[in-house]
């Protein structure tokens, strides 16, 4: 998975409760994103971060927001979980020369959640 | 409306068949293409990436690009039960080329059977 992690995989919550998702990448790569796949609606992007401490929304940001601190790390966090944000979320970063590369976005394993 | 459509399926072949797998779009400013591969429950991988009409050819796979008709599509030929996946088309246009925003239909279930 082109040296992504994300954590945790699993999580199950409950309404109104906050979650953080965490993305971790070994390729120092400076643009990362976060998007949730759900049945019918392909992939959708939530944020995006083009630098520490440099990010923007993306189609599906409301409720969510995210923090880059560090080059590896891309943190999204539910403020207040709500049903409707069960979904498995996708952190991807991209690809750095070459034109192919550098539209190429290499995805990490997935964490699927689930709010009650 | 949504810029890309892509039919979900399921599409269900037998082995060796020829599948077809499309999208529109309705954004004449993409520029860029592809198709990623999704098997279950694990993250898209990149299978073509073109930029231009015509076709293009890796293997089993060729990707073809019609811009005047805002239509792409992928073909696998000879195909194996190991092409099981969800295969999703993506697409970005020239001035989302400096954040490297993708947009993605919504993905086509295949199933190659035995």
């Amino acid at each position: 998975d082109a040296g992504i992690t994300q954590s945790p995989r699993h999580k199950v919550t409950e309404t109104g409760t906050p979650v953080t998702l965490r993305c971790h990448q070994t390729e120092n790569h400076r643009y990362m994103y976060w998007y949730r796949q759900d049945p019918g609606h392909g992939l959708r992007l939530i944020h995006y971060s083009y630098g520490v401490k440099d990010t923007d929304k993306g189609e599906v940001s409301d409720g969510y927001s995210v923090s880059r601190s560090k080059t590896e790390d891309f943190l999204l966090t539910l403020e207040s979980a709500t049903s409707s944000q069960t979904s498995v979320y996708f952190c991807a970063i991209r690809g750095t020369s070459g034109a192919k590369s550098y539209n190429e976005q290499f995805f990490g394993p997935g964490t699927r959640l689930t709010v009650l | 409306q949504k810029e890309v459509e892509q039919d979900p399926g399921p599409l269900s072949v037998p082995e060796g068949a020829i599948v077809s797998l499309n999208c529109t779009y309705s954004n004449s400013a993409f520029q860029y293409f592809m198709w990623y591969r999704q098997y279950s429950r694990k993250g898209p991988e990149l299978l073509m990436y073109t930029y231009s009409s015509g076709n293009k050819e890796d293997g089993r796979f060729t990707a073809q690009v019609d811009k005047s008709s805002k239509y792409i599509s992928l073909f696998i030929r000879d195909s194996q039960p190991s092409d099981s996946a969800t295969y999703l088309c993506a697409m970005i246009n020239a001035g989302g080329t400096s954040y490297g925003k993708l947009t993605f239909g919504q993905g086509t279930i295949l199933t190659v059977h035995p």
